[in-house]
């Protein structure tokens, strides 16, 4: 399996501007998590996915804020308008139904906003 | 209010001695417990993990134990290699994981 995959891997935008940051879990997976990494506040969970239902969204900072995965291989998490401030390593992850509870990570989308 | 604390954030250790990193978490209804490890422009990768019915779970030269009365979690690398230089993150909780912030590991040659 190829992994997790997301893209773009980079992104540079204006402030103002609609980003959207996309994710493919691994195939089988029936969780998909979105994560923010900022030096600030590290690693943190922004939304989580159950059979393509949001489970748990309270980590989304704010209604600029917005994901979907409108079927079991593709996910999107999109900001409107993004600001600087959003400017962090996104990454998406997967996992499988059961007691382990291992998540698998995306190489993540580096995001710049100017 | 950080449920899952690594308070060292850099740690260096000779090649071929044990590292040991730190984790202590404030939430006791954690019950699984994971470390990751992430290398520069990549995602963490999963490394180990426990369940709170066990106390340790070895995997080659990884350890992990876990000490529920003290809320405390380490990762024991024996020995270490220059190629276990990384960012190494500890996670708690069960679906939902709470990410610590991060230890720096370098393991000099």
């Amino acid at each position: 399996d190829a992994g997790v995959i997301q893209s773009p891997r980079h992104e540079v935008t204006e402030m103002g501007q609609e980003v959207t940051l996309r994710c493919k879990p691994i195939s089988g997976h029936d969780y998909l998590f979105w994560y923010r990494q900022t030096m600030m506040r590290g690693l943190e969970l922004l939304i989580y996915f159950n059979n393509n239902v949001p489970i748990d969204d309270s980590g989304m900072p704010e209604d600029r804020f917005s994901a979907k995965m409108p079927n079991a291989s593709f996910s999107t998490l999109k900001i409107q308008p993004s600001e600087p401030r959003d400017s962090a390593v996104y990454f998406c992850a997967s996992s499988l139904s059961g007691l382990d509870y291992e998540q698998y990570f995306g190489p993540g989308t580096r995001l710049t906003v100017t | 209010d950080q449920q899952v604390k690594q308070n060292s954030p850099s740690l260096s250790v000779q090649e071929g001695r044990i590292s040991i990193l730190n984790c202590d978490y404030t939430n006791s209804m954690f019950d699984y417990f994971l470390w990751y490890k992430k290398y520069p422009a990549e995602g963490p990768t999963f490394l180990i993990s426990i369940s709170s019915i066990k106390d340790k779970n070895e995997d080659g030269r990884f350890t992990v134990f876990l000490n529920k009365s003290a809320k405390h979690l380490s990762l024991h690398i024996v020995p270490s290699q220059p190629g276990d230089s990384a960012v190494y993150f500890c996670a708690a909780g069960t679906r939902q994981l709470t990410f610590g912030s991060g230890t720096q590991l370098t393991v000099l040659p």
